[in-house]
């Protein structure tokens, strides 16, 4: 069955360093999303993608954060500059179409980030 | 303000018995309602999704209802599992004309206790 693939599986990094995100929807979807989820809180949902410009995008989602879809592949979430607050799990995740119908999302394994 | 809220916040029951988790929310305009469970450290996994028109929807063991009128929304799973331990969370969308968001509810944990 296919799936969301993220890498890597856990990041760390120090304050003030950018990282890169890396994730691999599945390849007939074509929206994309990247969700946030602090230790202990609920998901909380970043941006979503579509047609190689963003969709849409929460109030978390400030001028530190971008993403890309840098080949017919990947679509990656970099952080700029990261926060001691950055510190989460990143959830990738992809569908058909946009999620407001009966279309499934798919969830990738996530991408534990700590920044020190 | 579009919100989701879900209970109980925690839950234990022995394996075999059923439960009932609920969900309330003020999201609108509605779009579709969807139960993921979450296992510790993993990403959400779909259960069901509802739309308007839809007031229940079984996947196996789990079944999800829908009151749009009441804005509430339950999942009730039937005899449990040891690996029904996981979160619960209930996911509300709304679509306007031009935008659509996604709200997450805090989740139930659940444990089944042998």
């Amino acid at each position: 069955e296919p799936e969301v693939t993220q890498t890597p599986s856990h990041q760390v990094t120090q304050m003030g360093q950018e990282v890169i995100l890396r994730c691999v929807p599945i390849s007939n979807h074509l929206y994309f999303y990247w969700y946030r989820q602090i230790l202990g809180q609920k998901v909380e949902f970043l941006v979503s993608f579509y047609n190689n410009e963003i969709s849409e995008k929460s109030e978390i989602f400030d001028d530190q954060f971008s993403v890309e879809r840098p080949d017919g592949s990947n679509f990656t979430l970099k952080i700029r500059s990261t926060k001691l607050e950055d510190s989460a799990m990143y959830f990738c995740a992809s569908s058909e179409d946009r999620p407001t119908g009966s279309y499934e999302q798919y969830f990738g394994p996530g991408t534990r980030l700590t920044v020190t | 303000k579009n919100q989701v809220e879900q209970s109980p916040q925690s839950l234990i029951i022995l394996e075999g018995k059923n439960c009932t988790l609920q969900c309330n929310y003020t999201v609108s305009p509605f779009s579709n309602l969807r139960w993921y469970k979450q296992d510790t450290g993993r990403g959400p996994v779909s259960l069901t999704i509802m739309t308007f028109s839809e007031n229940t929807k079984s996947n196996g063991r789990y079944t999800a209802t829908l009151d749009a009128d009441t804005k509430q929304s339950s999942l009730h799973i039937t005899a449990s599992q040891l690996s029904d331990s996981a979160s619960y969370i209930c996911v509300v969308s709304a679509h306007y004309s031009s935008a659509s968001k996604i709200i997450f509810g805090s989740g139930t944990r659940l444990s089944i206790r042998p």
